[in-house]
């Protein structure tokens, strides 16, 4: 069974600019989440997802980030315009159902703002 | 929001040695999962517990999960090199928006 894929694997900009993220979770999970996770700790949820609906956001900067999954499937992160403190890897992560199970992660997008 | 606090934050000891690690929270979760995170990785799933007071052991792990399901420790017998990693906790809301919240996690180093 393939795992959840992101991409890229690293990205550098510079403060101000615009970058986006992609995830495509396991094949069948309806939950899918995008966590934040600065160095060392523990991931910050930014945004879960049921198919294409949003179950949570209150902890994603709404003036600069914004997240869709069309089709209930592939999901995009964007940033615009980036801060330095955005700086931190992205994970995406997939559950077959609403909570209650195994989240299955991704590798990440390490994202450097310089 | 709610809230795990995970202690140690850090915790470097000698191959052989024993040591717990303790997730906290003032919020009753439905469930608490517990996972490992490697560099350049994301999380892994090592276990779930679910009743309070449930004990759960995998090899030289011992996972508990407190009677009031508001508290977990990770207990490691023996510790090895290969046991270095992240370890976070993640307790699962009963509300109506089920959610997975991660603790702040402790970094585990076993030196050889």
């Amino acid at each position: 069974e393939a795992g959840v894929a992101q991409s890229p694997r690293y990205k550098i900009i510079e403060k101000r600019q615009s970058v986006a993220f992609w995830c495509n979770p396991i094949s069948g999970h309806a939950t899918l989440y995008w966590y934040q996770q600065i160095l060392g700790q523990g991931p910050k949820l930014l945004i879960q997802f049921q198919n294409n609906g949003v179950v949570d956001d209150s902890q994603l900067p709404k003036d600069r980030f914004s997240a869709e999954r069309l089709k209930g499937v592939d999901s995009t992160l964007k940033i615009q315009p980036a801060k330095l403190e955005d700086s931190a890897v992205y994970l995406c992560a997939s559950s077959p159902i609403t909570g209650g199970s195994e989240a299955f992660f991704g590798q990440g997008t390490r994202l450097t703002v310089v | 929001t709610q809230l795990l606090e995970q202690s140690p934050q850090f915790l470097s000891i000698q191959e052989g040695e024993n040591l717990t690690v303790y997730c906290n929270s003032s919020s009753v979760f439905s469930s608490l999962q517990w996972y490992r995170q490697e560099p350049g990785e994301g999380p892994v799933l090592l276990v779930t517990v679910v009743t309070g007071g449930e004990v759960k052991k995998l090899k030289r792990l011992t996972f508990q999960f407190g009677d009031a399901r508001k508290d977990s420790s990770l207990h490691i017998t023996a510790a090895q090199p290969g046991d270095t990693g992240l370890y976070l906790c993640a307790g699962d809301s009963s509300g109506s928006a089920r959610q997975l919240t991660f603790g702040s996690g402790t970094q585990l180093t076993v030196l050889p």
